[in-house]
């Protein structure tokens, strides 16, 4: 199956400062990537649609001048987080949809990426 | 908008079968999937219903009634290793866009 991989897995950075987060695709390409954020013990949470060469949809309530969405390959969606704060101390999880597929159901996540603000 | 609700939390023996339910309130209706996530790792696909009735894959099942706006997925002859959260999720809509998902279902198999 295909595998989506995400970097870091865990990064614990100072408040104020940006966080950079990787997800790849490694053998398939991903023109729509998605990204999650999930808090402990809760459901995920669609941030935002990552699409190759145009401008990320957000969801309503996040804001995309703080989580800074590209999509500058076919195989790699990285997600920033500017100035970032204790409360966006969270799981980051990025997936894509099953080639070939015309509708979503079946997505590959990655692996997360836990996000520790101090 | 779109809702999924789950119970937040079910527990088993080993052998034992669990039934997890899903009731969703949604605009348009584009299939229920189901996906497993243990502690700390990522979701991983477990199956989808389109239409009406039951799907099996191997020791798990999943059921759907769009009437009744409902699923279930039925995990058989529980193992240690099945515990984990469940979420039901379904597309927001048919163009391959994203999924949403319910609050998750924490399952707790003990021997």
């Amino acid at each position: 199956g295909a595998v989506v991989s995400q970097h870091p897995s865990r990064v614990i950075c100072k408040s104020g400062t940006s966080v950079k987060i990787e997800c790849r695709s490694l053998d398939f390409q991903a023109t729509t990537m998605f990204w999650y954020r999930q808090f402990p013990k809760q459901s995920l949470m669609l941030m935002a649609t990552s699409n190759e060469g145009s401008k990320a949809t957000y969801e309503q309530g996040v804001e995309k001048d703080k989580f800074l969405i590209n999509h500058a390959s076919l195989t790699l969606s990285t997600l920033t987080v500017t100035s970032a704060h204790p409360e966006d101390s969270s799981f980051y999880i990025c997936s894509a949809r099953v080639p070939g597929q015309g509708s979503s159901y079946e997505q590959y996540f990655g692996p997360g990426t836990r996000l520790t603000v101090t | 908008g779109q809702s999924l609700e789950q119970p937040s939390e079910v527990t088993a023996v080993e052998g034992a079968i669990v039934q997890i339910n899903c009731t969703y309130q949604t605009s348009g209706f584009y299939g229920l999937s189901w996906y497993q996530q243990h502690d700390g790792g990522a979701p991983t696909f477990l199956s989808y219903n389109a239409l009406d009735g039951l799907e099996e894959t191997g020791r798990f099942s999943s059921f759907l009634s769009r009437s009744d706006s409902y699923g279930y997925l039925l995990l058989q002859e529980l193992q240690m290793k099945d515990s984990a959260s469940y979420f039901c999720a379904a597309p927001s809509n048919q163009a391959g866009t994203a999924l949403i998902f319910g609050k998750g279902t924490t399952l707790s198999v003990s021997s």
